[in-house]
């Protein structure tokens, strides 16, 4: 593998289901990202590990719980979500900060 | 506060031909960094071009340039010899120096490429 990768790619759940997304860099980068991409709308910013530790959290609602247990993974963990929170979830990393993101394909969520 | 706007929701052009697509933010920072990004319909987001803004030089990445206009805080792209393959979203983005990860986006152009 090479890049970012994300599983799964597509996910549907209920509102009730607790599911985890999950993405792993092959980069070497020290910092990654969750963003939420919905239609008509700029990509908005989740969640920012830097070695790690979480240095940001954007006003994002409970129900989205991130894990970073190593500079190389990070999981979104998921439950209870609203039908809303159908979107695009994207993963990036980088190396630190004010360098260029390089971005997973996403994982396409849809909660019914 | 930076914001990022991108007035063309949707552009065209003819292979091999030239497209601009047009990108303007707003800052009070003097030193920040911008981006052109590509998402093609695989979703897999890409890097296209970088331009530090201390830079006079416009950025050149072979096919794609850019036009940096820092007083009219303008920032566009330029595709020569347009390809099928160019065909994606464009998204304009600009990141302040030591800003903490925050890179901000605008809405994107949608880009289509005719046979």
């Amino acid at each position: 593998e090479t890049g970012v990768t994300q599983t799964p790619r597509h996910l549907v759940m209920g509102m009730t289901n607790k599911k985890s997304l999950k993405c792993e860099q092959h980069l070497g980068h020290n910092a990654m990202y969750w963003y939420k991409q919905s239609a008509k709308k700029p990509l908005e910013l989740m969640f920012v590990y830097s070695l790690e530790e979480r240095v940001e959290n954007n006003s994002v609602p409970s129900r989205f719980s991130p894990e970073c247990p190593n500079s190389s993974h990070l999981f979104l963990h998921l439950h209870t979500l609203q039908p809303e929170d159908s979107a695009l979830y994207l993963c990036a990393s980088s190396q630190g900060r004010d360098y260029e993101q390089y971005f997973g394909p996403g994982t396409r969520l849809t909660v019914t | 506060a930076q914001t990022v706007t991108q007035s063309q929701p949707e552009m065209s052009v003819q292979e091999a031909e030239t497209v601009t697509l047009s990108c303007t933010y707003d800052t009070s920072e003097s030193d920040y960094y911008l981006f052109w990004y590509k998402q093609p319909p695989s979703r897999q987001m890409i890097l296209v071009i970088r331009q530090e803004a201390y830079k006079q030089q416009n950025a050149t990445e072979n096919r794609f340039s850019v036009n940096f206009q820092k007083a009219a805080k303008s920032f566009s792209l330029k595709i020569s010899d347009s390809q099928l393959g160019d065909a994606a979203m464009y998204f304009c983005a600009i990141t302040r120096v030591g800003s903490n990860y925050k890179l901000t986006f605008g809405k994107g152009t949608l880009l289509t490429v005719n046979p």
